[in-house]
């Protein structure tokens, strides 16, 4: 069975302060891992990572991807209150139907000021 | 529309009642999917619609759960005899040519069976 692992599940920091977020998974037929960021409802697009060992970047956020090992990274440096929220991983696979998402629970991100 | 539009924001409802739960895409987008996420879970997969056609239903629950898009835009999510477990919110996503990777999600309803 596909399944996508999120750590920690949660996670309180100070304003300022860099953090790590984890994501492995166990996926057949890998296409591609996205990291969503998910405040009150919509999850709202990051990342999408595709070959291994290049890091994607957006401002404070920045992931990358090892296929070898099954994870992936979320890193978020100089944290800000705006950051808090659920971070998701997702994992594309290649179904029978359509092309499909596994999610990860979320690691509940607390930005304290 | 700018974006996804779902309605209602919020439902609550009472066991055992039928509920219709609406998805508006975004203008053009032939792709449509829906996912249920229940309180601490990632969303989890329902049903996958390409226009009209369900090309992919194999996260339905059970024969409770029925979702249709007649024309091939707006998509309605069809729980029977509502359960607590049904509890969730319920997010739609839509993209315009089938790419999960580059489906929109709204902002989802909030079911409550009580």
């Amino acid at each position: 069975e596909d399944k996508v692992v999120q750590s920690p599940l949660s996670l309180v920091v100070h304003e300022g302060d860099t953090v790590t977020l984890n994501c492995s998974y166990e996926v057949t037929n890998f296409r591609s891992l996205l990291w969503y960021k998910q405040e009150k409802k919509a999850p709202t697009f990051l990342f999408m990572l595709t070959s291994s060992g290049i890091e994607k970047k957006s401002g404070r956020l920045s992931s990358i991807l090892d296929k070898k090992e099954l994870f992936s990274i979320l890193n978020i440096t100089a944290t800000q209150t705006g950051d808090s929220a659920v971070y998701l991983c997702a994992v594309e696979y290649r179904g029978g139907g359509a092309d499909g998402l596994t999610f990860g629970k979320g690691t509940h991100l607390i930005i304290q000021p | 529309g700018a974006g996804v539009s779902q309605t209602p924001s919020n439902k609550v409802t009472e066991k055992g009642k039928y509920v219709e739960l609406r998805c508006d895409p975004i203008s053009g987008h032939t792709a449509l999917y829906w996912y249920r996420q229940s309180l601490g879970q990632g969303p989890e997969f329902l049903i996958y619609f390409q226009g009209t056609g369900a090309a992919d239903d194999s996260g339905l629950p059970n024969d409770r759960f029925f979702a249709v898009r007649p024309e091939g835009s707006v998509s309605t999510l069809k729980i029977q005899r509502t359960e607590r477990g049904d509890s969730a919110v319920y997010l739609c996503a839509s993209s315009l040519s089938g790419g999960i990777t580059e489906a929109f999600f709204g902002q989802g309803t909030r079911l409550t069976v009580v």
